[in-house]
């Protein structure tokens, strides 16, 4: 069953250093999305990706992250300076369609600690 | 997306049916009832979705109150995999763009051996 994929799967940073999380999405798919999840707290919506271009963003996602699909197969997210509650999981999702009928599939997740 | 309303938690046996319940009491007519769940140190998964009718598939059964006010998630036989968090989320049937999924705290579901 094709599934995203997600790398790494753990990565330590100091704070203040660059970060990049890898997704490979599953291969027909057109949605893409990051996610997060602070240890405890709920799954939070981050950014939506079509067609090339940012469709929905949160509050959350601000001037320190950016999302790019360099080459037709991976979606990353970069944080540009990591920040102490930058800690989390962050989850790749795609989807076939939009809508509200369409299923989203996620990753396994890339946990992110910074020190 | 409007809000859902989901109790904390829930305890089964294995192998009997559990039946997870959901109130959406603002639920707009456009607005589709997705179920997510969420494995111990996984992703969420896509359970089920529906707008009116009951649905089923090869993982669970998804009843719809008549008023659409409340559905219920319903593992026929549950198994420890089963063990997760269950998340009711609503997403309107008129949104276009890649749009957000909203989660809840949802359900803790224990299943018991």
């Amino acid at each position: 069953e094709p599934e995203v994929t997600q790398t790494p799967s753990h990565q330590v940073t100091q704070m203040g250093q660059e970060v990049i999380l890898r997704c490979v999405p599953i291969s027909n798919h057109l949605y893409f999305y990051w996610y997060r999840q602070i240890l405890g707290q709920k799954v939070e919506f981050l950014v939506s990706f079509y067609n090339n271009e940012i469709s929905e963003k949160s509050e959350i996602f601000d001037d320190q992250f950016s999302v790019e699909r360099p080459d037709g197969s991976n979606f990353t997210l970069k944080i540009r300076s990591t920040k102490l509650e930058d800690s989390a999981m962050y989850f790749c999702a795609s989807s076939k369609t939009s809508g509200s009928a369409g299923e989203l599939f996620f990753g396994e997740g890339s946990r992110l600690t910074v020190l | 997306d409007a809000k859902t309303t989901q109790p904390n938690s829930m305890e089964s046996n294995e192998e009997e049916p559990v039946h997870l319940p959901c109130n959406h009491s603002t639920i707009s007519g456009t607005d589709y009832i997705h179920w997510y769940r969420q494995l111990p140190s996984q992703g969420p998964e896509y359970v089920i979705h529906g707008l009116t009718s009951n649905v089923n598939n090869r993982m669970a059964s998804l009843a719809i109150a008549e008023d659409r006010k409340s559905s219920t998630l319903i593992l026929h036989r549950a198994t420890l995999r089963d063990a997760a968090v269950y998340y009711c989320i609503l997403r309107d049937v008129g949104e276009t763009s890649g749009s957000r999924l909203t989660f809840g705290e949802g359900t803790q579901l224990t299943v018991n051996p």
